[in-house]
């Protein structure tokens, strides 16, 4: 099992650009997450979502939005990239009967001009 | 808001020396979770807390949580470079309200 894949590992955006990073999951998980990861501030929820065809807001939803149209697959999209969305991004998934135990993807590390 | 302050941030200590981190906060949790992180790596969930003054053991770390259920530590006993990474704790509150610290970077040289 490959657990949590993101794509791509690194981007580099200019200012007004948008971009889709893909987040993939083999372990059949209901539960899947955005996170982004800043120095300091911990990880903060972006959005997340129940189940496939469903989504919710998290903490820091703005400027982002997501979909799940398959159960494996997660996606975060950037329609109009900010230097202030520079940051370290993180998908993560888990079960429907241990809910609290995430998985992790390795991390997409995005930089915005 | 609620914010969970880690404390230290920075730690670098030998080989087989303890440590412990501090994970503080005003707001009350359900449950309080400790992750690892390697550069370059997503976080790997550690422990998960859940009854106040719950104390917890893996091996050479021992995790706490506080009776009020708002605070927590993690000791590590005779340190060891395999050690090294970043330690972040994590409220739970509600269903999927993860509230994230703002992490200790650890680094145990040999």
């Amino acid at each position: 099992n490959a657990g949590v894949t993101q794509t791509p590992k690194f981007r580099v955006l200019k200012t007004g650009q948008s971009m889709t990073l893909l987040c993939a999951q083999d372990m059949n998980h209901e539960y899947m997450y955005w996170y982004r990861q800043d120095p300091g501030m911990g990880l903060r929820l972006i959005h997340y979502s129940v189940g496939e065809g469903t989504t919710a807001k998290g903490e820091v939803p703005d400027g982002y939005n997501v979909s799940r149209l398959k159960k494996q697959n997660f996606l975060l999209g950037l329609e109009s990239a900010a230097p202030s969305q520079t940051s370290v991004y993180f998908c993560a998934s888990s079960d429907r009967e241990v809910v609290d135990t995430q998985y992790f993807g390795p991390g997409t590390r995005l930089t915005v001009l | 808001t609620q914010l969970l302050e880690q404390s230290p941030q920075f730690l670098s200590i030998q080989e087989g020396e303890n440590l412990t981190v501090y994970c503080n906060s005003s707001s009350v949790f359900s449950s309080l979770q400790w992750y690892r992180q390697e550069p370059g790596e997503g976080p790997v969930l550690l422990v998960t807390v859940v009854t106040g003054g719950e104390v917890k053991k893996l091996k050479r770390l021992t995790f706490q949580f506080g009776d009020a259920r708002k605070d927590s530590s993690l000791h590590i006993t005779a340190a060891q470079p395999g050690d090294t990474g970043l330690y972040l704790c994590a409220g739970i509150s509600g269903t999927y309200k993860y509230i994230f610290g703002t992490g200790t970077r650890l680094k145990v040289l040999a």
